[in-house]
C-alpha cells in the first residue's frame, strides 16, 4: 500500500534561515508528487507538483522541491524563510491512473520574527 | 470567485444526530473528494467520486454516506454522529487526470458532543 512519511512534525526557525522538510513515499511504480501548504485557519493550497521531467521543481513563494527517485524522496526547500511562511506543510503522492491521493501527516513550521 | 464552496463552516452536533455537509464546485471538475483532518494524522480520504454518477470508499468511510448530486455537488452525510467524528472536513475537486492536484474548500469544523 502507498504511504507518505513526513518525519519532522514540528520545525521552528528564525527568519532568513534555510528550510528543508523531508518527505518519503512508499510505492513501487511511477508517482505524481505534491506539496500543499495550509496557513492558519485556511484551507490547503497547492505549493508545487512533480509528475515528470526535471526533478527540481519550483513552486510559488520561493519554494522548490527535488524528486530523488532512488531515495523515494521529495523534500521541500526554501533558502530563506519569512515569518509569513508559518503554516503546516503536507506532502502528497498519487499513482498515475488513480484518483486517490495519499497525504503525509504534515509538518508544522513556525518562523520566528 | 471560482472554487470549492463548503457549508456550513462550523457545526456542533449531539451524539446520534444527523447532518449533511454540502460541497459545490464551479470549475467543471469531474472528480470530487471528502477528507477529514485530525491532529497528527494528516488528511484521510473518506469517500470520492471520480465522475458524476460514481462514488467509492476511501480510507475511513465508516459512519458516512455520500451523494454526487450532479457534476457540481458532492454531499457528505453523517447518519448518527459520534464523538469520534469530531474533525475538520474538507471537500476537494480536481480535473480528470491525476496530476493536476486538488482545489480545496475552506473546511467545516464539526464538533460532536
Amino acid at each position: 500500500a502507498q504511504s507518505v512519511s513526513q518525519h519532522n512534525h514540528h520545525v521552528i526557525l528564525s527568519e532568513a534561515a534555510s528550510l528543508e522538510l523531508g518527505c518519503n513515499y512508499s510505492y513501487g511504480g511511477t508517482v505524481n508528487l505534491f506539496w500543499y501548504v495550509q496557513y492558519p485557519g485556511q484551507h490547503l493550497q497547492l505549493l508545487l507538483k512533480y509528475f515528470s521531467g526535471d526533478p527540481l521543481v519550483k513552486g510559488i513563494k520561493g519554494f522548490e522541491a527535488e524528486f530523488i527517485k532512488s531515495k523515494f524522496s521529495f523534500n521541500l526547500r526554501k533558502p530563506s524563510v519569512q515569518w509569513s511562511d508559518t503554516a503546516e506543510y503536507f506532502c502528497a503522492v498519487n499513482a498515475p491512473g488513480t484518483y486517490k491521493y495519499i497525504f503525509g501527516t504534515g509538518t508544522r513550521l513556525k518562523v520566528l520574527a | 470567485n471560482a472554487g470549492v464552496t463548503q457549508t456550513p463552516k462550523f457545526q456542533v452536533l449531539k451524539t446520534g444526530q444527523s447532518m449533511t455537509l454540502q460541497c459545490a464546485q464551479d470549475m467543471n471538475h469531474n472528480s470530487m473528494y471528502w477528507y477529514r483532518q485530525d491532529p497528527g494524522m494528516g488528511l484521510r480520504l473518506i469517500y470520492y467520486s471520480a465522475s458524476e454518477g460514481t462514488t467509492d470508499k476511501g480510507e475511513v468511510p465508516n459512519g458516512y454516506n455520500v451523494s454526487r448530486l450532479n457534476k457540481r455537488e458532492f454531499s457528505l452525510r453523517l447518519e448518527s454522529a459520534a464523538p469520534s467524528q469530531t474533525s475538520v472536513y474538507f471537500c476537494a475537486s480536481s480535473e480528470a487526470g491525476d496530476f493536476y492536484g486538488y482545489t480545496f474548500g475552506s473546511g467545516t469544523r464539526l464538533t460532536v458532543v
